[in-house]
């Protein structure tokens, strides 16, 4: 079973500048999060799908942060315009919805996104 | 709002000796489940272990086991007979059940080095 698909592993921009990075989430999962992990930190959620529609964006920079997850499948996070603050690992997971609720299986993580703004 | 403390920012153990990682979290739900996340340097969260609050039993996975105190909200994470490929950042994690509120929720985690 292939895993949750990220990339890019890095990217290097300046402040100022926009960035996306790209999830595609195991087959069939109907959940998929984005979490930031902050250096020093773990991970904190910053936007929950089920599907295509968002369930919890509480802590999503809404000022410059997007996210979209068209057709239930891939997702897509923008970052514009990035600060300095936003240098983190950004973190794609998803989840089967039934057995998850069930507590059968848990959400499985890709190996992130490293974003440095300089 | 749940929180989960892990205060021990790094620790060390010699190889094939035992190491326990601390965790401690607040919450007024009953039901929860708890987690021990390993991210290597690689970057992936991998599930070491998890405890369903409702049981009495301590969770074990071949050298890794955890002691579950509900009453004092602690959620330690025994590894035994330290490996080298043990090395990596510990995350203690909650999550209330399923549906919109079944996000993760991460400690700042504990950085292991094992010794050979």
């Amino acid at each position: 079973e292939a895993g949750v698909a990220q990339s890019p592993r890095y990217k290097i921009i300046e402040k100022r500048q926009s960035v996306a990075f790209w999830c595609n989430p195991i087959s069939g999962h109907a959940t998929l999060y984005w979490y930031q992990q902050i250096l020093g930190q773990g991970p904190k959620l910053l936007i929950q799908f089920q599907n295509n529609g968002v369930v919890d964006d509480s802590q999503l920079p809404k000022d410059r942060f997007s996210a979209e997850r068209l057709k239930g499948v891939d997702s897509t996070l923008k970052i514009q315009p990035a600060k300095l603050e936003d240098s983190a690992v950004y973190l794609c997971a998803s989840s089967d919805r039934r057995t998850y609720e069930l507590g059968i299986t848990e959400a499985f993580f890709g190996q992130g996104t490293r974003l440095t703004v300089v | 709002a749940q929180t989960v403390t892990q205060s021990q920012p790094e620790m060390s153990v010699q190889e094939a000796e035992t190491v326990t990682l601390s965790c401690t979290y607040d919450t007024s739900e009953s039901d929860y489940y708890l987690f021990w996340y390993k991210q290597p340097p690689s970057r992936q969260m991998i599930l070491v272990i998890r405890q369903e609050a409702y049981k009495q039993q301590n969770a074990t996975e071949n050298r890794f086991s955890v002691n579950f105190q509900k009453a004092a909200k602690s959620f330690s994470l025994k590894i035994s007979d330290s490996q080298l490929g043990d090395a990596a950042m510990y995350f203690c994690a909650y999550r209330s059940p399923g549906g919109s509120q079944g996000n993760l929720i991460f400690g700042k985690g504990t950085k292991l080095s094992v010794k050979p």
